[in-house]
């Protein structure tokens, strides 16, 4: 069965620092990736998507993901984080049907 | 309606109790989810429902839990003889159909769930 891997449970940046989320998972065929993000006492909502077509693809708030077949990953980062991206971060895939696996989330915290 | 709603929004029950869980998805998406969140266990899937097809209930935990989905539309998840280990925020996602999976989730705002 497929699964998704978070390797960061917990991350503590300043603002402006960089960001990456690192997320692998386990599946050999055709897959779409997702980021969700779920801010403090609001809905969990997409970040961003990949289907297919480019890799690197951007999402809301300067956000971005890289798909890496060879690697099974699709690693989020940010180049400069601000206090507002305090939020977890769930990276999940979907194998061509409508199951959707969810990792286990990272939760971010920026310092101001 | 305009957004995933989920009733009740907290729960609080004792050991042994039944509770049912409700929702209501966005107007026209055809595949409904319930996941349960738990704290240092991400989301974990539980079942599905997609149009006329036999719901996927690879995800639920034990058979007391189950789930049904009326007309197409509001689906109640109900858990029997609840345990402390059921504690947690339930949430519901609904999505219109995409190809080769490529559907996008909207999410309600949850169930909290709590038993004493």
């Amino acid at each position: 069965a497929q699964s998704v891997s978070q390797h960061n449970h917990h991350v503590i940046l300043s603002e402006a620092a960089s960001l990456e989320l690192g997320c692998n998972y386990s599946y050999g065929g055709t897959v779409n990736l997702f980021w969700y993000v779920q801010y403090p006492g609001q809905h969990l909502q997409l970040l961003l998507k990949y289907f297919s077509g480019d890799p690197l693809v951007k999402g809301i708030k300067g956000f971005e993901a890289e798909f890496i077949k060879s690697k099974f990953s699709f690693n989020l980062r940010k180049p400069s984080v601000q206090w507002s991206d305090t939020a977890e971060y769930f990276c999940a895939v979907n194998t061509g049907g409508f199951k959707t696996i969810f990792g286990a989330g990272t939760r971010l915290f920026v310092k101001a | 309606g305009a957004g995933v709603s989920q009733s009740p929004s907290n729960k609080v029950t004792e050991k042994g109790k039944d509770v049912e869980l409700r929702c209501d998805p966005i107007s026209g998406h055809t595949a409904l989810y319930w996941y349960r969140q738990s704290l240092g266990q991400g989301l974990e899937f539980l079942i599905y429902f997609q149009g006329n097809s036999a719901p996927d209930k690879s995800g639920l935990p034990s058979d007391r839990f189950s789930a049904e989905r009326t007309g197409g539309s509001v689906s109640t998840l109900t858990i029997q003889r609840t345990q402390q280990e059921d504690s947690a925020v339930y949430l519901c996602a609904s999505s219109s159909e995409g190809a080769r999976g490529a559907n996008v989730l909207t999410f309600g705002a949850g169930s909290r769930l709590t038993v004493l």
